[in-house]
């Protein structure tokens, strides 16, 4: 069965090191898309991609990075990480902007 | 500014009760409109509406679009204690923003 999977599923790190978190889908969606969710906050947008090399920036963008080399992976780098970044990250993807949106399993980052 | 707003925040009833949820919202070009149901994981798709008075109906959930007045409502008949969730809303328009949910408690 197509699916979404995310990892690590749990990952604690320390302030300043850079992490990268997977995604990889095999529906063969187009857009895939990158999210944090905080208590009070609700999930945020990070960053979001419509296809292989586009890439756009959600309303939480700073300190992360992602890119979109083939159609099944979209990875999120944080680059020096910080304590702020501790959160759980979900990563998502649908056919098209008409269509839902298919959540991964969620990794939970600590940052200490 | 673009913004979801859904309320309440949250929401305690008995088993048996009738609920509705409310989602506002304020953004250009919009496209649709989309309840998902969160509990331990993941949030899992719901409902997805695109056109205003159309109701959407799944076993005893049902919802609703108002693209007049820019709201949507999520009405559970008859709650059992596993409708015990959040209940995100989210609009797509350019991008797609959430709101921050409904925290539902059923008590038995």
């Amino acid at each position: 069965d197509a699916e979404i999977t995310q990892s690590p599923r749990h990952k604690i790190t320390e302030t300043g090191r850079q992490v990268t978190l997977a995604c990889h889908q095999t529906w063969n969606h187009n857009n895939m898309f990158w999210y944090r969710q905080d208590l009070g906050h609700g999930l945020r947008l990070i960053h979001y991609s419509y296809g292989v090399h586009d890439t756009n920036k959600g309303e939480v963008s700073d300190g992360y990075s992602v890119s979109r080399s083939n159609t099944e992976d979209l990875p999120l780098t944080l680059e020096s990480a910080a304590s702020s970044q501790t959160s759980v990250y979900f990563c998502a993807s649908s056919r098209d902007s008409n269509q839902p949106q298919h959540f991964g399993d969620g990794t939970r980052l600590s940052i200490l | 500014e673009d913004k979801v707003v859904q309320s309440p925040l949250s929401l305690v009833v008995h088993e048996g009760d009738t609920v509705t949820l409310n989602c506002s919202y304020e953004v250009t070009n919009f496209r649709s409109l989309l309840w998902y149901k969160q509990e331990k994981k993941a949030p899992t798709f719901l409902f997805m509406l695109t056109s205003s008075g159309i109701e959407k109906k799944s076993g005893r959930l049902s919802s609703i679009l108002d693209k007049k007045e820019l709201f949507s409502i999520l009405n559970i008949t008859a709650t059992q204690t596993g409708d015990s969730a959040v209940y995100l809303c989210a609009v797509y328009f350019d991008k797609i923003i959430f709101g921050k949910g409904t925290r539902l408690h059923i008590l038995p």
